[in-house]
This record gives C-alpha cells, structure tokens and sequence, in this order.
C-alpha cells in the first residue's frame, strides 16, 4: 500500500524559514496537500493542489511537488504557526495522509 | 459560511456498532464528496471513506468490511455506520467536505469540530 512519511518533528526560531517534507513513490505524479493542526482543533488546509493556498491562508505557507517529494514552506515562522502538520494525496482511489510532523518554533 | 457538525454516541460497547451522522449547514450538500476521518489520541489522521451526494461509496480496503455510509440530501446529513468495533476503534472521528470533481485530486476544506468515540464495556 501507498505510504507517505514525514519526519515526527522539526524545529524553527521566529521569523525564519522552515521545509516540512513529505515523501512517496512518485509522489510528484500525484496532488499533494497540506493541514495545519493545532492541539486539540480540527485540522486546517493549508495547501491543495501541491500550491495553492485557500482563502484565508497567510501568503508565507508554500507548497511545491516534485519526484518522490512534497515540501510546505514557511517563511518567516511565526509563534502562531506552532502545529503539527500532514501531507496528504490520492492514490489508487484512497486518500493517504502522512504520519505527521510537530513544528515547534522555538 | 459551510459548518459541519457531527453528533452521536460517545461510549460504544465492544463488537457494537458505531454510528455518526454530521450535519451540513451554511451552504449546499449536494454534488460534494463528503468524508469521514479518524484521528486516535496523539496519533495521526485515517481516511476511512467518502460518499458522493448520488449515494456512490469509496471506503478504505483496511475498514470496507466494517464500514456503511449514507447520505440524506434533504437534510443536509451523511452518516457513517462501523460495525464490530474494538477499542482499537476509539478515536476523534471528523467529517469533512472535499470540494473536487474527484478523478486523481482529492482534498478536505471544511471540517467538523471531532466527535470523540470511546470503545469500551
């Protein structure tokens, strides 16, 4: 079966840029998205169509999808944007998340 | 602005059957896709299927045994039966609109606060 990884955590100082990183088997050739998830919240799209952001989203989330890799961006990180975070795709009529991964901005 | 609300029973005996209905409000139900998502505590999310507003079903392989969905247009509510459960069933269960035409593009704008369901006698 299809399986998408994330790495379990990463960290970031304020006002600096981070890469959260999702990997799968030609994960390029699929669309990828993006949820934010505040502890004890509903997760939040971020991303959808591996770059485009829903209304709403602030301008500093990006997403990019190539090869085997999909990658959020965030520039210039904010307290706010302390998270955990899922990729998410299509494959063979089943959707898959990711694992996750914990931002912690530190 | 869409809100999705799911309600039903927080405590579920084990090998009883789990059943969740979310309500769609502030705007229309029909021609979505419309999902139910899982989450166990401090673990990760599982797609366990959708239901298109026709009636027409996709379920996870790893829960289709167990697992009902229906919709009711005309009250602007879906539900998701799970047959059997184990305390492995517990979770917060979301539901959740996707907003494509399907094909190979599937994702989730809105979703429900989390409805938490604990398996246990």
């Amino acid at each position: 079966s299809y399986e998408l990884t994330q790495p379990p955590s990463v960290s970031v100082s304020p006002g600096q840029t981070v890469s959260i990183t999702c990997s799968g088997d030609d994960l390029g050739d699929k669309y990828s998205s993006w949820y934010q998830q505040r502890p004890g919240q509903s997760p939040v799209l971020v991303i959808y169509q591996d770059n485009k952001r829903p209304s709403g989203i602030p301008e500093r989330f990006s997403g990019s999808n190539s090869g085997n890799t999909a990658t959020l961006t965030i520039s210039g990180t904010q307290a706010m944007d302390e998270a955990a975070y899922f990729c998410q795709a299509w494959d063979s009529s089943i959707v898959i998340f990711g694992g996750g991964t914990k931002l912690t901005v530190l | 602005q869409v809100q999705l609300q799911e309600s039903g029973p927080g405590l579920v005996k084990p090998s009883e059957t789990l059943s969740l209905t979310c309500t769609v409000s502030g705007g229309s139900i029909s021609n979505y896709y419309w999902s139910w998502i899982r989450q166990p505590a401090g673990k990760g999310l599982e797609w366990i299927g959708h239901i298109y507003t026709s009636g027409n079903t996709t379920y996870n392989p790893s829960l289709k045994s167990r697992v009902t969905m229906s919709v009711d247009t005309s009250k602007k509510q879906f539900s998701l039966k799970l047959r059997s459960v184990t305390a492995a069933d517990t979770a917060v269960y979301y539901c959740a609109r996707d907003p494509t035409e399907g094909y190979n593009l599937h994702f989730f704008d809105y979703w429900g606060q989390g409805s938490l369901v604990t398996v246990s006698s």
